[in-house]
């Protein structure tokens, strides 16, 4: 079965720093899903990558699909407290919706 | 928006009370959702798949007994977790498929967190 790792699984940060959070397949992926929760609340879709090699950004937040389709690396430039929060990757191994998740990263952003 | 909708946000019962969470979707007709289950500190863990009009289909360790799921309309899938112990005790959330979102195509709900006394 597929299974998603994450790197790091925590992160603390000063205001205003650059960050990268990593996700790493077993099996290609198929699709690659970024999002964000706060603690016991529910996800919010970040992005969406599909092609090898494809980068999407949103705001202050970039994410990028390896060419091989195994990695994934979300990027936050200029990080603000308003960032934080549990950063999930997920993917859809079967096509059939059924997602899994990567571990997931705790992110701080001291102000 | 949200288009999902999932009911209650939160909820604490005594052991051995049954507790029903309800996932709606809002803009789209949802003929399959889906139950997640994440423990403290941990990530989301798919339970079961919802199919509207017939039954669910359960993951590997789930109890089906345990955890029944109604998927009577397009729209509305429940989850009920039977006499509940402080075991259950999890957040709970659930998502919805919607084929005409094609750069989303998952919809989650808020979640609901769940206590048992």
């Amino acid at each position: 079965s597929q299974e998603l790792e994450q790197s790091p699984q925590s992160l603390i940060v000063q205001e205003g720093k650059n960050l990268t959070i990593n996700c790493t397949s077993s099996k290609t992926l198929y699709g690659l899903y970024w999002y964000k929760q706060k603690y016991g609340e529910g996800l919010i879709f970040l992005m969406m990558l599909q092609k090898g090699g494809e980068e999407k950004s949103h705001e202050k937040i970039t994410a990028k699909l390896d060419e091989k389709k195994q990695q994934s690396s979300l990027h936050i430039t200029a990080s603000q407290p308003s960032h934080a929060g549990i950063y999930l990757c997920g993917a859809d191994p079967s096509g059939t919706y059924k997602y899994i998740f990567g571990t997931g990263t705790r992110l701080k952003v001291l102000a | 928006g949200a288009v999902v909708s999932q009911h209650p946000s939160r909820v604490i019962c005594k052991s051995g009370t049954s507790v029903k969470i309800e996932c709606r979707s809002l803009d789209f007709q949802a003929t399959t959702m889906f139950w997640y289950r994440q423990f403290p500190k941990k990530s989301l863990m798919l339970m079961a798949t919802s199919n509207e009009g017939s039954k669910a289909t359960y993951e590997q360790g789930v109890e089906k007994d345990k955890f029944l799921i109604n998927h009577a309309s397009l729209t509305l899938s429940t989850l009920t977790v039977t006499s509940a112990h402080p075991e259950d005790s999890s957040f709970y959330i659930c998502s919805a498929y919607g084929q005409h979102y094609s750069n989303q195509p998952q919809h989650f709900g808020d979640g609901t967190r769940l206590s048992i006394l």
